[in-house]
């Protein structure tokens, strides 16, 4: 199974940060790689696919990247509605597999 | 709009069985593969099981295979999950999510809570 590792767990930050989530797959997983925001007692929302492109209706201060087996969610400027926590997601293969997330607390 | 609306969450005992299902609108939901997703309490999130448009291909996590069965009635627009042999590490939020084996989960139910306990 590919092991998807999220750092760091948990984060504080204030309004205007920039802030910036990694998870390292545990082997090549190409781009097949989605980040997830979730509030609580709410769904999973899509953010970003494919390790880079922005999902429909998501600001645009929210971001992906890849280095190999890297990637990283960024956001901008840290906005009062983005606090919540982040999961990476892959979907090269089954099973697919999500990080541990990421909470992201005001400070 | 999209809408994925599970039921069929409750309390069972250990041992039981239950069947979830997940009504879909909004959407073709035959030209779409489809995916259970599950979430422990206070804890993150786990895939469960795909299915594809067609019911071609089905896939399990290892935590629920011969246990769980996924099926759809793409007349109904409807995916299901049987549960049988239900454990109390089965006790989670159980969320619908269009996507499949291999897309990312663009669209996602608001989940049915599932509670395995004597």
């Amino acid at each position: 199974d590919i092991q998807m590792t999220q750092s760091p767990s948990s984060l504080s930050a204030s309004v205007g940060d920039r802030v910036t989530i990694t998870c390292r797959a545990s082997q090549s997983i190409s781009n097949y790689l989605n980040w997830y925001q979730q509030k609580p007692g709410k769904a999973p929302k899509l953010l970003i696919y494919a390790a880079y492109s922005l999902q429909g209706g998501v600001p645009s201060r929210f971001s992906g990247s890849r280095s190999g087996t890297d990637f990283t969610l960024t956001i901008s400027s840290l906005q009062p509605e983005d606090f919540a926590t982040y999961y990476c997601q892959q979907t090269y293969t089954t099973p697919l597999t999500f990080g541990g997330g990421t909470k992201v607390e005001i400070k | 709009e999209v809408q994925l609306v599970e039921s069929g969450g409750g309390l069972v005992k250990p041992g039981g069985s239950l069947r979830l299902s997940c009504a879909a609108s909004g959407f073709t939901f035959s030209s779409y593969s489809m995916n259970w997703v599950r979430q422990a309490p206070g804890k993150g999130l786990e895939w469960v099981s795909s299915i594809s448009s067609s019911s071609t291909y089905m896939y399990y996590a290892d935590s629920v295979k011969g246990r769980f069965t996924i099926s759809r009635d793409n007349a109904k627009n409807s995916l299901y999950l049987q549960m049988n042999s239900l454990r109390a590490e089965d006790t989670a939020v159980y969320y619908c999510a269009r996507g499949g084996a291999y897309s990312p989960d663009d669209y996602w139910g608001q989940g049915t809570l599932v509670t395995v306990s004597s």
